[in-house]
């Protein structure tokens, strides 16, 4: 079962930044965030992921907070093409880097 | 670069057939994953190969699939006898190396079972 908890969905105007938030209450010391999303049926595609410090890429920012159970990612500017549902997850590296996936959360982006 | 290549993108079988699916990873790296999304539900891993090895393998449902990795390049997923419950989209991932991060995804093939 995935270790996250996200809400179902929500929007936001196109130009505005986007932030979408991730429970994850029970993240061992070694597990890292990742965030992927999957556009229609295309295949999830990666975002960003994080240990403990705050990350920024050239596609969004990811805020962890200081006790690790929850974070929040960040997409600057939402356009259009951003609508798509979010998959925040927890996991390892090496032997342990099998990704579980939730349900995710849907952002519909609006002109 | 080529990103992940899946073949087919799409089959239709008849319960009972047999179906194989083929992943081409990224050239060069040596981590490879299967998921797959059944209706309605949620992504589930499958499988993870360390180049031609199985890493990890405690998604596989049942004794019916069978991947495979030869040479450590190109893998297959067989299903054999095809059930209805197998219909579903077949992901595959790869990684480059031990302790990457980012798993980049294939576009699926989409297997159904009639």
């Amino acid at each position: 079962d995935a270790k996250t908890t996200q809400p179902p969905s929500m929007d936001c105007a196109e130009g505005r930044a986007a932030n979408l938030p991730c429970n994850h209450s029970t993240i061992s010391g070694n597990e890292y965030v990742y965030w992927y999303r999957q556009i229609h049926s295309q295949g999830p595609q990666y975002i960003i992921h994080g240990l403990k410090n705050n990350e920024t890429n050239e596609m969004a920012s990811l805020i962890i907070t200081e006790d690790r159970k929850s974070s929040t990612l960040i997409l600057p500017h939402a356009t259009l093409r951003d609508t798509a549902v979010y998959y925040c997850i927890v996991s390892g590296t090496g032997a342990n880097s099998k990704l579980t996936f939730g349900k995710g959360i849907t952002l519909s982006v609006r002109p | 670069e080529a990103g992940v290549t899946q073949f087919p993108s799409h089959s239709v079988i008849e319960k009972g057939q047999t179906v194989t699916l083929r992943c081409d990873p990224i050239s060069g790296h040596d981590n490879l994953y299967w998921y797959r999304r059944v209706m309605g539900k949620e992504i589930k891993f499958l499988l993870h190969f360390v180049k031609e090895s199985k890493q990890d393998e405690s998604g596989m449902p049942n004794n019916r699939f069978l991947a495979e990795r030869t040479g450590g390049t190109y893998s297959t997923l067989k299903v054999q006898p095809a059930e209805l419950e197998d219909s579903g989209v077949y992901f595959c991932a790869s990684s480059q190396r031990e302790w990457s991060y980012e798993q980049y995804f294939g576009p699926g093939t989409r297997l159904t079972v009639t």
